[in-house]
C-alpha cells in the first residue's frame, strides 16, 4: 500500500500560471519534506515541516510556497512557474525530527510550457 | 552541514560485491550516516543508517571507521536490478533533521 502519495504523477502547466502539487501520507508522521530534483541532479530540499512548524531553506525562491493544513496533507504552490522550474518534485515524510529514515512518494513530474 | 563526497559512477558485474565509499570529513558528533537508493523516475528509498562500526540489514552493510570521516556501503552479490543512484547523507543535528542529499553515485550493474 502506498504510504506517501503524490498527485498528480505528471503535471503540465503554462509559463506563469500558478500550479499546486499535493502530497498525502498514511503514516501519521510529524515531519514532511518537499524536494526539487532536476534531471541528473540530486534532490534539493526546498522546505520541511516539523508538525506545523515551517522551515524554509535559505535558497528556496519566493516563488515556492507550501501549506500543511493537517498532519496528512501537504501542498507545494508555485506562484508563477518559469521554464527553470520544470523538475521532479518529491514529497517525503519521517516519523520524528530525530529519524533519519524518510519515506518518499513517487514524485510529480512538472513540465512548464 | 557536513558535506559528503562520493564517486560519480561505478560499474560492476552481476554477482559481485560492490563497495561505495563516502567521505564526510566534517561530520559532527551527533550526526548519523544514512544511505538512500534511487531508481529513475522514483523517489529515493532508505537503505541503511549507522553511527559507528558496522551495521547490517537484509539489503546492505555499512562500515564506519573509528574516526567516522568516511563510510562504505557494501552491497553483496549485486544484480541488474541494483542499478541505481546511491546517495550518502550525513544528518545535521538539531530540532529537526534536514535530509540534504549529496551528488550521489550512479551504480551500473552489467550482465
Amino acid at each position: 500500500d502506498a504510504m506517501v502519495i503524490q498527485n498528480p504523477r505528471y503535471q503540465v502547466t503554462q509559463f506563469g500560471k500558478p500550479v499546486t502539487l499535493s502530497c498525502s501520507q498514511t503514516l501519521n508522521h510529524n515531519v514532511m519534506y518537499w524536494y526539487q530534483q532536476k534531471s541528473s541532479q540530486a534532490p534539493k530540499l526546498l522546505f520541511h515541516y516539523y508538525d506545523k512548524d515551517f522551515n524554509n531553506e535559505a535558497d528556496t525562491p519566493d516563488n515556492f510556497q507550501s501549506r500543511r493544513p493537517n498532519t496528512s496533507f501537504c501542498f507545494l504552490d508555485i506562484r508563477s512557474p518559469g521554464l527553470g522550474d520544470a523538475a521532479m518534485y518529491l514529497c517525503a515524510t519521517s516519523r520524528a525530527a530525530t529519524d533519519t529514515e524518510a519515506f518518499f512518494g513517487q514524485g510529480t513530474r512538472l513540465t512548464v510550457v | 552541514l557536513a558535506k559528503t563526497t562520493q564517486p560519480i559512477s561505478m560499474d560492476s558485474y552481476e554477482g559481485q560485491e560492490v563497495n561505495i565509499t563516502c567521505s564526510h570529513n566534517n561530520i559532527a558528533t551527533n550526526d548519523y550516516i544514512t544511505w538512500y537508493q534511487q531508481f529513475p523516475s522514483q523517489g529515493p528509498r532508505f537503505i541503511i543508517q549507522g553511527y559507528k562500526t558496522k551495521v547490517t540489514n537484509e539489503v546492505a552493510s555499512l562500515f564506519i571507521p573509528a574516526d567516522r570521516k568516511s563510510s562504505t556501503l557494501s552491497l553483496p552479490r549485486v544484480s541488474l536490478s541494483d542499478t541505481a543512484v546511491y546517495y550518502c547523507l550525513v544528518d545535521s543535528s538539531g530540532s529537526a533533521r534536514q535530509l540534504t542529499f549529496g551528488s550521489g553515485t550512479q551504480l551500473t550493474v552489467l550482465p
